[in-house]
Formats: structure tokens, C-alpha cells, sequence
């Protein structure tokens, strides 16, 4: 089993519409939780980062952690086609190494 | 600007022929690390550093070597690439604050591939 599921997508909304992303993970010991945003031929850069349970919010961008479900999410209001990217969840415990989803593609269509 | 420079941002390389693939950070980060990116297979970690002379496997290290002789720099070494070394190579690095992980910042990529 994966450390780290995540639906591949595609994913694809019209321009205005709430977007969802989601991914599960298997390892309890995992206590910090991040989005990353990553264009074409671009490296990731960093969305949102959060620490535990509960939800953080950035502008647009929303980010909830449910550590007993094992279940995070990211949320993006008002989609816009800048927001067309891959998106990749993140995560890592007391340990030093980071896990990483496969990605969900995302197209806005304008 | 505060940036991950890596380089050659892509090659095309034979079996067997030694390269190095550099990386190279402004911010004055402690960890360091090296990741592989496949399709299906999303960002899989190589090796990271927490310092300087202190690294570690991460969970695909297996024909790879690393250094880091330097905190700015965390070279990526493959001795006798293979054609299963193709790939999408990033590299990335975030300061250590007492025990937390930071998110890390990340460089554009190297895009590799071996003959």
C-alpha cells in the first residue's frame, strides 16, 4: 500500500466553479500536511502548509486535515484557468523524509 | 531572489557514462533532498541531507550517490546510469526550525534521460 494516495484526475470545472482535491494516507506518525501547485516544465511551489487537524485558509485556497479519517483536502473557490496545474499533496511525521501523492491534473475552462 | 538552481536542466546521456547533476541554494537551508518524478508514480524522494557530512537514503537511493560538502550544495551523482534512471529530477531544500519539517522549496527540474 501506498504511504500516499491521490486521484490522477484529469479534473476539469468551468471557470467560477468551488474545486475539491483530496488524498488519503495510510501512516498515523504523519503530522504535517502541504499543497503544492506545479505547472508545466516548472518545479512545485508551495500552496498551503498545515500542521495537525482543522482547517487554514489562504484567499481562495483552503486546506482541511482529518487525521482520524486519515484525509486531507484542499479546496479552491472561484476558479480561475491560472489555477489550471497539476496539484500534489504532501505529508511527513517526526521523521525527515516527505511522501508525496501522484498529482491531480486540473483544467479551468474559461 | 531566493531560488534552487539546478543544473543541466536537461541531458541526454548513454549508458554507463558517470554524470553529476548539481543543486544549489541561496537561503542558507539546512535540509537539502533529491527527488525522482514518474508518471504514476508522482515525486519519490532519492536521498536528503540535514546538514553538512550528514545524509540519508530516502526511499529509491539504489544508483545514486550524493554529497554535501557544502550547505548550499547537495550534488546528485549516478556512477553507471541506466536506462530506468530516465527521468524528471528535482531538487529541493527548507530550513530545519527545532523538530518541525518545512515545506520545501524546489528547483525547476532536470529532465534526464539515458540511452
Amino acid at each position: 500500500q501506498k504511504e500516499v494516495e491521490q486521484d490522477p484526475g484529469p479534473l476539469s470545472v468551468p471557470e467560477g466553479a468551488i474545486v475539491s482535491l483530496n488524498c488519503t494516507y495510510s501512516n498515523s506518525a504523519f503530522q504535517y500536511f502541504m499543497w503544492y501547485r506545479q505547472y508545466s516544465r516548472k518545479g512545485p511551489e508551495l500552496l498551503m502548509y498545515t500542521y495537525s487537524s482543522g482547517n487554514k485558509e489562504d484567499g481562495r485556497f483552503t486546506a482541511q486535515v482529518d487525521k482520524s479519517s486519515k484525509y486531507i483536502s484542499l479546496f479552491i473557490r472561484d476558479s480561475q484557468p491560472s489555477d489550471s496545474a497539476t496539484y500534489l499533496c504532501a505529508m511527513s511525521g517526526r521523521g525527515n523524509q516527505f511522501y508525496f501523492g501522484t498529482g491531480t491534473s486540473l483544467t479551468v475552462i474559461p | 531572489e531566493a531560488q534552487v538552481t539546478q543544473n543541466p536542466r536537461y541531458l541526454i546521456t548513454v549508458t554507463g557514462k558517470k554524470l553529476t547533476v548539481t543543486c544549489s541554494q541561496n537561503m542558507n537551508h539546512e535540509y537539502m533532498s533529491w527527488y525522482r518524478q514518474d508518471p504514476g508514480l508522482g515525486l519519490r524522494q532519492i536521498y536528503y541531507s540535514m546538514n553538512v557530512e550528514v545524509t540519508d537514503k530516502g526511499d529509491v537511493p539504489e544508483g545514486y550517490k550524493v554529497s554535501r560538502k557544502e550547505k548550499r550544495n547537495f550534488p546528485l551523482i549516478l556512477e553507471s546510469p541506466s536506462p530506468n534512471q530516465t527521468s524528471l529530477y528535482f531538487c529541493a531544500s527548507s530550513p530545519r526550525t527545532g523538530a518541525s519539517n518545512q515545506p520545501q522549496h524546489f528547483g525547476d527540474g532536470t529532465r534526464l534521460s539515458i540511452l
